[in-house]
């Protein structure tokens, strides 16, 4: 079975410039995340959505950062203008409801370098 | 505040000697304790979920327990392809819209050498 499919999978731009990640959750999952992995941080949920409505947002750094999810099987996170501190690597991942102990599964990250 | 945290940051064994990666947790009511393994260049890949106290999960040569403030992941005979980052989440109980969110730890990172 086909996991959660990210998009790009390296990303390299210069500051100021609009970026759009892109992930395909796996198909029949109901939640979707996204997070962004560094090493001073770890990883961090950004934002989450069900049902294609996002959730919670309370993780989004600042107003240059949005996201998407148009429909069940696709999500974007976009970050306009870009800053060299958004470099990072972010993560997708969606689970089959969020009830106890229901895992999440993740893709495998798009590397974002800002320079 | 809900947190997370794992130790040793980095773990360098030999194959075949056996070991232990700690995660010590606080969390307002824990739903659910999980474990993660994390390749280069890979997202993690799901391990283990733990409900409650005195409960233990195998898989191969791995191990997990939880007590009701950590986590162990006993990692027996280890050999060179467990060499990975392994992470830990906590899913936190409170209510809201937050509730059921993973909080994870930074990961220790282990290396088996033959």
């Amino acid at each position: 079975d086909a996991g959660v499919i990210q998009s790009p999978r390296h990303e390299v731009t210069e500051m100021g410039q609009e970026v759009t990640l892109r992930c395909k959750p796996i198909s029949g999952h109901d939640y979707l995340f996204w997070y962004r992995q560094t090493m001073m941080r770890g990883l961090e949920l950004l934002i989450y959505f069900n049902n294609n409505v996002p959730i919670d947002d309370s993780g989004m750094p600042e107003d240059r950062f949005s996201a998407k999810m148009p429909n069940a099987s696709f999500s974007t996170l976009k970050i306009q203008p870009s800053e060299p501190r958004d470099s990072a690597v972010y993560f997708c991942a969606s689970s089959l409801g969020k009830g106890k102990g229901q895992p999440q599964h993740f893709g495998d990250g798009t590397r974002l370098s800002i320079l | 505040e809900d947190q997370v945290t794992q130790s040793p940051e980095a773990l360098r064994l030999q194959e075949g000697e056996s070991s232990s990666l700690n995660c010590s947790y606080t969390v307002s009511g824990l739903r659910g304790l999980f474990w993660y393994r994390q390749d280069p260049g890979k997202g993690p890949e799901f391990l283990f979920t733990l409900y409650s106290a005195g409960e233990e999960k195998e898989k191969e040569r791995l191990k997990a327990t939880l007590t009701k403030k950590e986590s162990f992941l006993h990692i027996t005979a280890p050999k060179p392809e467990d060499s990975a980052t392994y992470l830990c989440a906590v899913q936190a109980g409170n209510y809201g819209g937050s509730q059921g969110n993973l909080i994870f730890g930074k990961g220790t990172k282990l290396s088996v050498k033959p």
